[in-house]
């Protein structure tokens, strides 16, 4: 079976700190994988996805950037976090057809201060 | 105009009661729909996904589809204090992506 892994879960940086995410995926080849962020009390906004390796899509302009070195690796970085980068960051996978949607990791919570 | 609407709530419903719960999307394109749930601190998990017109059922939810309205909605029978949590209606829109709304969080009172 399929699983999806996302570390830390949990995070607290400075401001102008760098930052990485890592994803994995496990059970799977070739899944499009997906970033979220869900800032506190609102809804997930789509940071980044990819269909394959080094093919990352960017729907938000921001210091944020994603790169997918390995199948199935999806990785959120930073050079320097500002405190607007503070949420809740989900790691998602498809792959299994539409009806399947995503399944989301168990996300990182970052807090920068 | 945002892809997704939905009330954030707080939706108070008693236990045994049915919760409806209303999402409308502004991409006509979009075919297919998902309902996640998310609990608090937790990643969304889905629990419905529908794509023709009318209702789908599965166990205590049920989910009803208007493309024409743009209209999409879920229904829990029976709800349960375990229900309690913010439910996400999230297109899969014509660009091969999943647009999710805000959420309305619900609460079920015992």
């Amino acid at each position: 079976s399929q699983t999806i892994h996302q570390w830390p879960a949990t995070l607290v940086q400075p401001v102008g700190s760098p930052l990485s995410l890592e994803c994995t995926v496990e059970g799977t080849s070739n899944p499009n994988l997906y970033w979220y962020r869900q800032a506190a009390g609102r809804g997930l906004q789509l940071l980044f996805y990819s269909v394959g390796i080094g093919q990352i899509s960017s729907e938000v302009p921001q210091n944020l950037s994603a790169s997918r070195p390995q199948d199935r690796q999806f990785i959120l970085s930073s050079k320097k976090l500002l405190l607007s980068d503070s949420g809740f960051y989900l790691c998602a996978w498809s792959g299994g057809g539409v009806i399947n949607g995503y399944t989301f990791g168990s996300g990182t919570r970052l807090t920068v201060v | 105009q945002k892809e997704v609407e939905q009330n954030s709530g707080p939706l108070s419903v008693p236990e045994g009661a049915i919760a409806s719960l209303n999402c409308t999307y502004s991409d006509r394109g979009s075919q297919s729909f998902f309902w996640y749930r998310q609990y608090s601190g937790k990643s969304p998990e889905l629990i419905m996904f529908i794509y023709s017109n009318g209702d789908k059922e599965d166990g205590r939810f049920t989910a009803q589809l208007n493309k024409a309205s743009q209209y999409v909605s879920l229904l829990i029978r029976d709800s349960q204090p375990s229900d309690s949590a913010t439910y996400l209606c999230a297109p899969f829109s014509s660009a091969s992506k999943i647009i999710f709304g805000s959420g309305t969080r619900l609460s079920i009172r015992p």
